[in-house]
């Protein structure tokens, strides 16, 4: 049972363009981590937030929780070609060492166009 | 190399047998976790050691799959009399302490 909802499933655009992908739960999480995984490839880790109405910024991509640290976003700008991936939220709870149970979404799945 | 190793990458199994799939996580590093993923889905949490103490083996999907990690290095996710519905990319992720997990690339394991 997948208790985090990404959406769009699917994302095709152009270079250049912006975009943002959506990630809710009606559950309360104490963390969020967004990844991106590549064909053939492991998830790897961009970010993790833990505050209620954090934004964190990595290059052109804008991550933010949500204040109920129900959901988030992830906004890139300027798409690029390299951005192509398949782009998962996880949620985790308890904290630290116990936050380690993750509970993925399906992912959206990016594809940008040169 | 400096990443989570996993072998084989692939592994084609035919309905009944016994596989076991390996990975090498980080040296040093403490905890680690398997996950299942399924076409089409995000991963599934199957499994978690700290050293060679399985704390947590509440997502293993039944008796048939049995993990272990006995010198608290390597792990062994042992999958017995497989069936079609295991075929999925299995992932061996690993941590040091409270810092961010890295995730192997996966055995990808098809049952015909």
């Amino acid at each position: 049972t997948q208790l985090l909802e990404q959406s769009p499933q699917f994302l095709s655009i152009q270079e250049g363009e912006n975009l943002t992908v959506y990630c809710n739960s009606s559950s309360v999480f104490s963390s969020l981590q967004w990844y991106r995984q590549e064909p053939g490839e492991g998830p790897v880790l961009l970010v993790t937030v833990v505050t209620g109405g954090e934004v964190k910024k990595l290059k052109r991509l804008t991550f933010q929780f949500g204040d109920a640290r129900k959901d988030s976003s992830l906004h890139i700008t300027a798409a690029q070609p390299g951005d192509t991936g398949l782009y998962l939220c996880a949620g985790g709870r308890g904290s630290g060492g116990s936050n380690y149970k993750l509970t993925f979404g399906k992912g959206t799945l990016l594809t940008v166009n040169p | 190399g400096a990443g989570v190793s996993q072998s084989p990458r692939y592994k084609v199994a035919k309905r009944g047998q016994d596989v076991a799939l390996r990975c090498d996580p980080i040296s040093g590093h403490v905890s680690l976790f398997w996950y299942q993923q399924a076409l089409g889905q995000g991963p599934e949490f199957l499994t978690y050691f700290q050293n060679e103490a399985q704390l947590d083996k509440s997502g293993l999907p039944s008796d048939r799959f049995f993990a272990e990690r006995p010198e608290g290095s390597v792990s062994t996710l042992k999958i017995q009399r497989t069936q079609q519905e295991d075929s999925a990319v299995y992932l061996c992720a690993s941590r040091a302490g409270r810092t961010e997990a890295f995730f192997g690339q996966g055995t990808r394991l098809t049952v015909v």
